[in-house]
């Protein structure tokens, strides 16, 4: 029950580009910023990408975000089999006064 | 580089108080850029952001969990602390701490490796 909603899981084989979706409501994605974190298994979670579409500094670039209106997109081209790991979308909302999380969308590299 | 450490008991009973520490190196954590916060993620599940905390003393709680939770930050020790009452086996997690940069929708940027939290008799 985790206020953004993700799809459990997602697959693509190597080389593929696949997207995961985010989606909320008008007081957290609608209104502010989204960001996305990579856990891979059991390691704690690295940011990924922040204020929608920014990636920190040694993220490569086949990773990009977007959003529109509620809903936001993690996009991952040239899939490699490192990149198989838990995603998870997060964002402020403003009606809660806090942070929330999406449940996380697991990620199989075939 | 900047390190989070957390620490405290791995194994705590029904209706105590679970108590972690977060210990920062290689910055102040009292530098007024940034928020210090708890963010747990029970076993197989999803992440759930707990509280967040300037030291200054202004703080953003969880508002599920506000009623169960402290926190503190000692600047001597360069340290933050959470503290969980009348725990349950639902709390039982790992449990991070993080940094974010002051502003509402910045994300915690660093996290420490996480600390499992077992609530058993």
């Amino acid at each position: 029950q985790s206020v953004l909603t993700q799809p459990p899981s997602a697959s693509g084989t190597p080389g593929q580009r696949v997207t995961i979706s985010c989606s909320g409501s008008s007081s957290n994605i609608g209104s502010n910023t989204i960001n996305w974190y990579q856990q891979l298994p059991g390691t704690a979670p690295k940011l990924l990408i922040y204020n929608n579409n920014q990636r920190p500094s040694g993220v490569p670039d086949r990773f990009s975000g977007s959003k529109s209106g509620t809903s936001a997109s993690l996009a991952i081209s040239g899939l490699q089999s490192e990149d198989e790991a838990d995603y998870y979308c997060a964002a402020w909302d403003a009606s809660l006064d806090g942070w929330v999380f999406g449940g996380g969308t697991k990620l199989t590299v075939l | 580089q900047l390190q989070l450490q957390e620490s405290g008991p791995g194994l705590v009973k029904p209706s105590e108080t679970l108590s972690l520490t977060c210990t920062v190196s290689g910055g102040s954590i009292s530098s007024t850029n940034y928020y210090w916060g708890w963010i747990r993620q029970p076993p197989g599940k999803g992440l759930e952001w707990i509280v967040s905390i300037h030291y200054s003393g202004s703080t953003y709680y969880n508002a599920s969990l506000k009623s169960r939770v402290t926190i503190s930050v000692d600047t001597s020790k360069n340290q933050f602390s959470l503290r969980l009452s009348s725990v349950t086996a639902a709390d039982t997690a790992v449990y991070y701490c993080a940094r974010k940069t002051v502003g509402a929708t910045n994300p915690f940027d660093y996290w420490g490796q996480g600390t499992l939290v077992t609530v058993s008799s």
